[in-house]
């Protein structure tokens, strides 16, 4: 199956901080990466498909780029409410799988 | 608006079996796939489970195959996790998720229910 590094395991930034976190895959994904934003005790809430798609009702400071093995999403100018953990998912090989996420903490 | 609630987890000894249920509304449940995704305490998000819209097509992590059985009741638009020989390792927040556009991302979850395997 296909392994997902996120990187860093946890990034401390400020409110109104550019976000950058990453998300290598053992093999090509081709451009079928989601990313997903989950808060404590909430479900994961979908913010990005194939790669650079922004789900519906997701703000335009989220990002997605990247293809192959190499992604990113990128968060422009941090809000309180974007300090949760995020993680990746391919669905490019069965069976899907996700990264084992990074926390955006609050410096 | 469209929702998903999770219910049937509790605490059950290792061996046991207990059933999940998912009932969904505001969108048209016949007409999607649906999946099964855990989560063991402070751990990352795991794929169990998925199923087609008719309940044809069944899919299986190998961790659970043999063991789990996914299921569904258009008629009720209800989802069902059928869990059997359970373990310490099944222990984990178990939420069904919407498949987005026929795929395996996940457009819409539920808050989950928590499932505790332990004697």
């Amino acid at each position: 199956e296909i392994v997902l590094t996120q990187s860093p395991a946890t990034l401390s930034l400020s409110p109104g901080e550019r976000a950058t976190l990453s998300c290598r895959a053992s093999q090509s994904v081709s451009s079928h990466l989601a990313w997903y934003q989950q808060k404590p005790d909430q479900a994961p809430r979908l913010l990005i498909y194939d790669a650079s798609n922004r789900a519906t009702g997701i703000p335009a400071r989220f990002s997605g780029s990247g293809s192959g093995t190499d992604f990113t999403l990128t968060v422009s100018s941090l809000e309180p409410d974007d300090f949760a953990f995020y993680y990746c998912q391919q669905r490019f090989n069965w069976p899907p799988t996700f990264g084992g996420g990074t926390k955006l903490e609050i410096k | 608006e469209v929702h998903l609630v999770e219910s049937g987890g509790g605490l059950i000894q290792p061996g046991g079996s207990l059933r999940l249920s998912c009932a969904a509304s505001g969108f048209t449940f016949s007409s999607s796939w649906m999946h099964w995704v855990r989560q063991a305490p402070g751990k990352g998000l795991l794929w169990v489970s998925s199923i087609d819209h008719y309940g044809g097509a069944m899919t299986y992590a190998d961790s659970v195959k043999g063991r789990f059985t996914i299921s569904r009741d258009n008629a009720k638009n209800t989802l069902y996790l059928q869990m059997n020989s359970l373990s310490g390792e099944d222990t984990a927040v178990y939420y069904c998720a919407r498949a987005w556009s026929g795929t395996y991302y996940m457009d819409v979850w539920g808050r989950g229910t928590t499932v505790s395997v332990s004697s």
